[in-house]
């Protein structure tokens, strides 16, 4: 079975530029989440859904990013403008409720650096 | 709020030593437990997991024990490879969050030949 599936894996892009992530969840399941992992602060939970629907976006660390799901299939987390600080690693991960342990897959994640 | 604490890395060991990383939790609920890998340049992986008291997650050598009573999920290995250098994640999930997992800070562990 494919996991979840990211792209692009790398992406260098200058301040100020639209960066756009992209997620493909496992097929069936019913919730994807967004991490962002950083040295400093590790791995935080930036967004997550539940059928396409946002259900906590507390995680967003401002209005320059915004996430969407338009289908089951489907998710992109953007940043519009980029600044240097936005320099991390980008996971999107899915799991099925119900599941034993509710166990989440993640993706190999998206290394962003803006430069 | 729920957390999850692990102990400070970096873990330095020679191969074939023990292993204790430790992880202890606050969670209101009775959540999952979890250790996640995550190798140099790579994304998580699943290590193992315990869902409920007592239960014991166990793969690659590697085991861990839901103990409720102190709230904690210390990850063992009897005898440490060259190839389990990487940084292990301690996390708890909330099922009625879709198994939302909150982690710890990350442990590195650096296994020397």
């Amino acid at each position: 079975d494919a996991g979840v599936i990211q792209s692009p894996r790398h992406e260098v892009t200058e301040m100020g530029q639209e960066v756009t992530l992209r997620c493909k969840p496992i097929s069936g399941h019913d919730y994807l989440f967004w991490y962002r992992q950083t040295m400093m602060r590790g791995l935080e939970l930036l967004i997550y859904f539940n059928n396409n629907v946002p259900i906590d976006d507390s995680g967003m660390p401002e209005d320059r990013f915004s996430a969407k799901m338009p289908n089951a299939s489907f998710s992109t987390l953007k940043i519009q403008p980029s600044e240097p600080r936005d320099s991390a690693v980008y996971f999107c991960a899915s799991s099925l409720l119900g599941t034993t342990g509710n166990t989440i897959y993640f993706g190999e994640g998206s290394w962003l650096t803006v430069v | 709020g729920d957390s999850v604490t692990q102990m400070e890395g970096p873990v330095t060991l020679s191969e074939e030593a023990f292993l204790t990383i430790n992880c202890t939790y606050t969670a209101t609920g009775y959540p999952s437990l979890f250790w996640y890998v995550q190798y140099p340049g790579e994304g998580l992986q699943l290590l193992l997991k315990a869902t409920k008291a007592d239960d014991k997650g166990s793969n690659k050598g590697f085991e861990a024990t839901y103990r409720k009573e102190t709230t904690s999920f210390h990850l063992e290995k009897g005898s440490v490879q060259v190839s389990d250098s990487a940084v292990y994640f301690c996390a708890l999930s909330i099922y009625n969050q879709g198994g939302k997992l909150i982690f710890g800070q990350g442990t590195e562990l650096s296994v020397k030949p």
